[in-house]
C-alpha cells in the first residue's frame, strides 16, 4: 500500500532521444509527487514535482504526466543529453505522512554523446 | 536559496569513536530530516524534526542520536557504529512537514 514502483532500473538513451521513467503507487491518499536527479556523490535535487489536480507539468526539457485513475506518473526528458546522466529517483507522500517521503527504487539514466 | 549544507563531506571512524555529523539550513524551514542511503537505493528516512521537536523515529538503533538545538540546526550524533552503517547521510529540510524537501550534500560515512 505505501509502495511506489519505479521502472526501469537503468535506461540507456542516445543524445537527443527522449527518456521515460514510469512510477506506479497503490495509496490514494498520496498528494504530492516529486522527482528527484542524483549524480554520484552528491545529494538529491528536486527536479520536478507534481499534485494530482494537475495532469501535466512541465519545466524546461523536463515533463512529469499524471494518471491518477491508473495510479501511475511518469517523467519524460526531451533533448537528453550527457550531463542529464544520473540517477532518478520518484516519490509519494501525503501531510499525515508527517514528512515522509516514500521513493521509489530509482532509475540510474546513462545518455550516450 | 535553497541551501542545505552538512559537515564533514567525509567521515572514517572506528566502531568505539564517538562523532557528530552536523546540518545546517537558513531558510527558515520547520522540518529536518535524516536520511541513510546506501549505494544504488533510494534514501532511508531515519528521524523527522519539526519545530525542534522529534516527531518521527524510524526505529533506528539507539547507537544514532538524533538533536535540533534550535530551527537551523540539526545533529546526528554518532556512537559504537558498526560497519553496516557506513552510507551517505543526508540531511534534508521543508518549510513545513509534507511540503518540498531539500537535500544537503551527504556526509559520506565509513565505519572500520
Amino acid at each position: 500500500q505505501q509502495q511506489v514502483k519505479q521502472s526501469p532500473q537503468s535506461l540507456i538513451v542516445q543524445k537527443g532521444g527522449i527518456s521515460i521513467i514510469n512510477c506506479a503507487y497503490e495509496n490514494t491518499a498520496f498528494d504530492y509527487f516529486p522527482w528527484y536527479q542524483q549524480f554520484p556523490g552528491k545529494g538529491p535535487a528536486l527536479l520536478i514535482a507534481i499534485r494530482p489536480d494537475v495532469s501535466e507539468k512541465k519545466e524546461g526539457r523536463f515533463t512529469i504526466s499524471f494518471n491518477k485513475s491508473a495510479k501511475q506518473f511518469s517523467l519524460h526528458i526531451m533533448d537528453s543529453q550527457p550531463g542529464d546522466s544520473a540517477t532518478y529517483f520518484c516519490a509519494a507522500t501525503y501531510y499525515n505522512q508527517g514528512g515522509k517521503l516514500i521513493f521509489g527504487q530509482g532509475t540510474e539514466l546513462s545518455v550516450k554523446p | 536559496d535553497t541551501e542545505v549544507t552538512q559537515t564533514p563531506k567525509h567521515l572514517v571512524m572506528g566502531m568505539t569513536n564517538k562523532k557528530s555529523l552536523k546540518c545546517e539550513q537558513h531558510m527558515g524551514h520547520r522540518a529536518m530530516y535524516w536520511y541513510k542511503q546506501k549505494a544504488k537505493k533510494p534514501p532511508e528516512l531515519m528521524f523527522v524534526y519539526s519545530y525542534e521537536k522529534l516527531s518521527i523515529n524510524e526505529s533506528v538503533p539507539s547507537r544514532f542520536s538524533p538533536e535540533c538545538p534550535n530551527s537551523s540546526l540539526l545533529n546526528l550524533h554518532l556512537h559504537a557504529l558498526q560497519p553496516e552503517d557506513s552510507a551517505l547521510y543526508l540531511c534534508a529540510s521543508s518549510q513545513e512537514l509534507a511540503e518540498t524537501q531539500y537535500f544537503g550534500p551527504g556526509t559520506r560515512l565509513l565505519v572500520l
